[in-house]
């Protein structure tokens, strides 16, 4: 089945930090990619679309120089907290888009970010 | 944008119960999924379903394209069920995913 591998899973840092977290496709090339955002005991939040080879589109209201995303091979897209601050504090998860497995998209485990 | 709409909120069950959640999308969608998340964030796919009806198990899933709603119907339900439920759709002409508000279900012995 499609796989999607997200890297770290927690990450605790102090405020000012930039923190890269990494998702991958491991089985599968995915020309697009997602990014979501989460909120305690609140729905996922998109971010913005990945696209390889090309800028990222961002969603109504997303800083696209606090977020910046780096979609540099049909197989990895990255998102860069750039000076993260305690209110980055979330749970961010990206998603791959492929046909496979009767699905159109293949989520990975996400990443806790705690900023102090 | 797209609004997505789940009910109930929230819903406790003791185990053996069946339910039934309802999603509501403001205009029609492609790519209409269920996921359950569980306790540790992982989003597992349930569902694909636009339209019909699909089983898998104790878990069935209806879509009434036509009228924007989809059901998601959990039978004898089991603790190892607990989480969040959400279904989620893309807009037309695309393919991310408007998520829905969620309802967070609770199963007890």
């Amino acid at each position: 089945g499609a796989v999607v591998s997200q890297h770290p899973s927690r990450v605790i840092c102090k405020s000012g930090t930039s923190v890269k977290i990494e998702c991958r496709s491991l089985d599968f090339q995915a020309t697009t990619m997602f990014w979501y955002r989460q909120f305690p005991k609140q729905s996922l939040m998109l971010m913005a679309t990945s696209n390889e080879g090309s800028k990222a589109t961002y969603e109504q209201g997303v800083e696209k120089d606090k977020f910046l995303i780096n979609h540099a091979s049909l197989t990895l897209s990255t998102l860069t907290v750039t000076s993260a601050h305690p209110e980055d504090s979330s749970f961010y998860i990206c998603s791959a888009s492929a046909w496979t497995d009767d699905q159109p998209q293949h989520f990975g485990d996400g990443t806790r970010l705690s900023i102090l | 944008g797209i609004q997505v709409e789940q009910s109930p909120p929230d819903l406790i069950l003791q185990e053996g119960a069946n339910s039934t959640l309802r999603c509501n999308f403001s205009d029609s969608v492609n790519n209409l999924q269920w996921f359950h998340q569980n306790p540790w964030g992982q989003l597992i796919n349930l569902f694909y379903i636009p339209s019909g009806t699909k089983q898998n198990g104790r878990l069935s899933a209806t879509t009434v394209a036509t009228e924007r709603y989809s059901l998601l119907y959990i039978s004898s339900s089991q603790t190892t069920d607990s989480g969040v439920y959400f279904c989620a759709g893309s807009p037309y002409n695309t393919d991310k995913l408007i998520f829905g508000t969620g309802t967070r279900l609770q199963v007890f012995p």
